[in-house]
């Protein structure tokens, strides 16, 4: 059974770089089957996606971000990492990473709450 | 980019009752690219339909979807207890991938 865990800090300073891990249980990053994302839903708010991830490394941004995006796979911690530079206050949310077939999500993890604050 | 609109915002109904949720694109959505999700407070959300009308893996069939250019519908034939709940689409015909703002249905 696909299980996916987000981990990382849950306050992050204004300007300073945002580093959250998406741990995958129950298939590998290294599967040509998935494809891997994150999206985030501010407070209050609807759901953004931040980008996806292939195992062959290649990457797909959404252009809101995409100067400030760094998603990456660690094949020996089968794991998913998203880097969000520059970060302000607007980037306060909760962060998800998703298996997909590139199109839709179809397993979610469970979140991660990130506020932006000094 | 696409931009969705849902409505109603909120739907107040009373389990039993038939709910009709509307997603509306601001372009014509590529080949019925559209999927629902339902999400629970606390909770990440799950995927209900996608391809506009086919129901996800364990998805009921008093769930269903419908619609297709810029205009889609996702109707909960009964409402059960566990069916109340905020519900975003979703279109993947065009990047970037947009979700609407949701419409929660809350009981009456």
């Amino acid at each position: 059974q696909l299980q996916l865990q987000e981990s990382g800090p849950g306050l992050v300073k204004p300007s300073e770089t945002l580093s959250l891990t998406c741990s995958v249980s129950g298939a590998s990053v290294n599967n040509n089957s998935y494809y891997w994302g994150w999206l985030r839903q501010p407070p209050g708010k609807g759901l953004e996606w931040i980008g996806t991830i292939y195992y062959t490394g290649s990457t797909y941004y959404n252009p809101s971000l995409k100067s400030r995006v760094t998603i990456s796979l660690d094949t020996s911690k089968n794991q998913l990492s998203l880097k969000l530079s520059s970060v302000t206050a607007a980037d306060t949310a909760v962060y998800f990473c998703a298996s997909t077939n590139f199109y839709y999500m179809d397993v979610w993890g469970k979140g991660t709450a990130v506020t932006v604050s000094s | 980019e696409i931009v969705l609109t849902q409505s109603p915002g909120t739907l107040s109904l009373s389990p039993g009752e038939r709910a009709t949720l509307s997603c509306r694109a601001s372009q014509r959505v590529i080949a019925t690219s559209l999927a629902w999700y339902q999400q629970k407070p606390g909770q990440a959300p799950r995927l209900l339909i996608h391809g506009a009308s086919r129901r996800a893996t364990d998805i009921p069939d008093r769930i269903s979807g419908s619609g297709s250019g810029t205009d889609f519908t996702l109707t909960i034939s009964r409402l059960e207890p566990e069916d109340f709940a905020v519900y975003y689409c979703q279109q993947y015909g065009s990047s970037p991938w947009t979700f609407g703002q949701g419409t929660k249905v809350e009981i009456k």
